[in-house]
């Protein structure tokens, strides 16, 4: 099948308004996670879910941005009022953990900027 | 607590020299090592896994548990290996993969 697909691929928005990134992961993976790629920076961590568990949102970086993760499948991320310094490549990536060796699987990211 | 470390971000080689991105890591259980690569205008794709040990691309990483490092080396530095590599490790208490910030990687001809 596919692989992860992220819409839009991208995404120029106003300071202050709010923005949904989409992320399919590949059928069947229980792991799904956010990660942000600023400009020559590395990967940041935002969000991890697995299989029904609590998501892990220790790398969420304020109260305005959210996840969701609807039966177990699609996720969405928000972005509330959003700000210059969110502007950024938002990588989503999905793996099915089967143990040793688990491989994460891409999305090609959605470019957000805000102007 | 869990971390990857990558001391550089960014190496330049020159095309035919070795090549070595370092990656250390801390965590208390049993580490499954990942590198990971992004070429330019490409997705992020893994490279290699400590548990395969394999060669890819002429790639080839050692796990090492004394110095808890997992370094990534080449002997012959080719122009196509200029991209963002990525060390990753799953931590198996809940098979969160974590990343670090990454090297990149510049072949100067």
């Amino acid at each position: 099948g596919a692989g992860v697909s992220q819409s839009p691929s991208n995404k120029v928005t106003e300071k202050g308004k709010d923005v949904e990134l989409r992320c399919d992961p590949i059928s069947g993976h229980t792991a799904l996670y956010w990660y942000r790629q600023s400009l020559g920076q590395g990967l940041e961590f935002l969000i991890y879910f697995q299989g029904n568990s609590a998501p892990d949102k220790s790398g969420l970086p304020s109260d305005r941005f959210s996840a969701e993760r609807t039966g177990g499948s699609v996720s969405t991320l928000t972005i509330q009022r959003t700000q210059q310094e969110d502007s950024a490549v938002y990588l989503c990536a999905s793996s099915y953990t089967q143990g040793v060796g688990t491989e994460a699987f891409f999305g090609q990211g959605t470019r957000l900027t805000v102007v | 607590a869990q971390r990857v470390t990558q001391p550089e971000k960014l190496l330049s080689v020159f095309k035919g020299a070795p090549v070595e991105l370092k990656c250390n890591y801390s965590y208390s259980g049993s580490p499954e090592l990942f590198w990971y690569v992004q070429y330019s205008r490409q997705r992020l794709q893994l490279l290699l896994r400590h548990i395969s040990r394999e060669s890819i691309k002429g790639f080839t990483a050692d796990l090492n548990k004394g110095e808890t490092s997992f370094h990534l080396k080449k002997p012959f530095a080719q122009e196509e290996d200029s991209a963002m590599y990525y060390c990753a490790l799953m931590m198996n208490r809940d098979d969160k993969i974590i990343f670090g910030k990454g090297t990149r990687l510049h072949i100067l001809p």
